[in-house]
């Protein structure tokens, strides 16, 4: 059974600080994708990353790939409360996606 | 062009009865999935079917739970004789090809 750990489960930080969140896989994907979601909402993919080593950046946002696709992070600079929401990594296989067990993150502002 | 249309978004039912969530992919999507979330966990998969035929059902819970894409029409999960570990969030995405695009749900509680 194909599993993606996400860590920390629940993150709660100051606006302005960094962070790091963490997706770690038992298998490798032929990619992996991270999306974001809202409360009431289905979630929205944020990013595709397809290449060992890769790394993405979007706005404030940065991801990457593990050398050996295993694995991923996110890392948010300067955090902001709009930055708020339930973070899911999920690896994509056999037409369908695997999702992590998911990082609450809070921004305080 | 309209996102993936989900419906209803809240359902009651009480043990026994029957759960039918429906699920209008975007315009020109043939793929639809169909996940589970419970409550703060992520997203489990279910079932991947195309126009009238189920390609992947491997998530699907082998009794009381079936899914259909016709020809025409929105695709459809049916639960049957709900009982309390039924209630959850259930996703439905459309694809044309690989991305998915996820609709907001249907939150199904079983009393």
């Amino acid at each position: 059974t194909q599993l993606l750990e996400q860590s920390p489960q629940f993150l709660s930080i100051q606006e302005g600080e960094n962070l790091t969140v963490y997706c770690n896989s038992s298998s490798v994907f032929s990619s992996l994708q991270w999306y974001r979601q809202e409360p009431g909402e289905g979630p929205v993919l944020l990013v595709t990353v397809v290449t060992g080593g890769e790394v993405k950046k979007l706005k404030r946002l940065t991801f990457q790939f593990g050398d050996a696709r295993k694995d991923s992070s996110l890392h948010i600079t300067a955090a902001q409360p709009g930055d708020t929401g339930l973070y899911l990594c999920a690896g994509v296989g056999n037409e369908k996606l695997t999702f992590g067990t998911g990082t609450r993150l809070t921004i305080i502002p | 062009n309209a996102g993936v249309m989900q419906n209803p978004r809240h359902l009651v039912r009480r043990r026994g009865q029957e759960a039918r969530l429906r699920c209008s992919p975007m315009k020109g999507h043939s793929h639809v999935y169909w996940y589970r979330q419970l409550p703060e966990e992520g997203l489990k998969f279910m079932v991947y079917l195309q126009k009238e035929n189920i390609i992947d059902e491997s998530g699907m819970p082998k009794e009381r739970f079936s899914a259909e894409f016709p020809k025409e029409g929105p695709s459809i999960l049916r639960i049957q004789q709900v009982v309390r570990g039924d209630s959850a969030a259930y996703f439905c995405a459309s694809s044309p090809d690989r991305e998915q695009f996820f609709g907001p749900g249907t939150r199904l509680t079983v009393l």
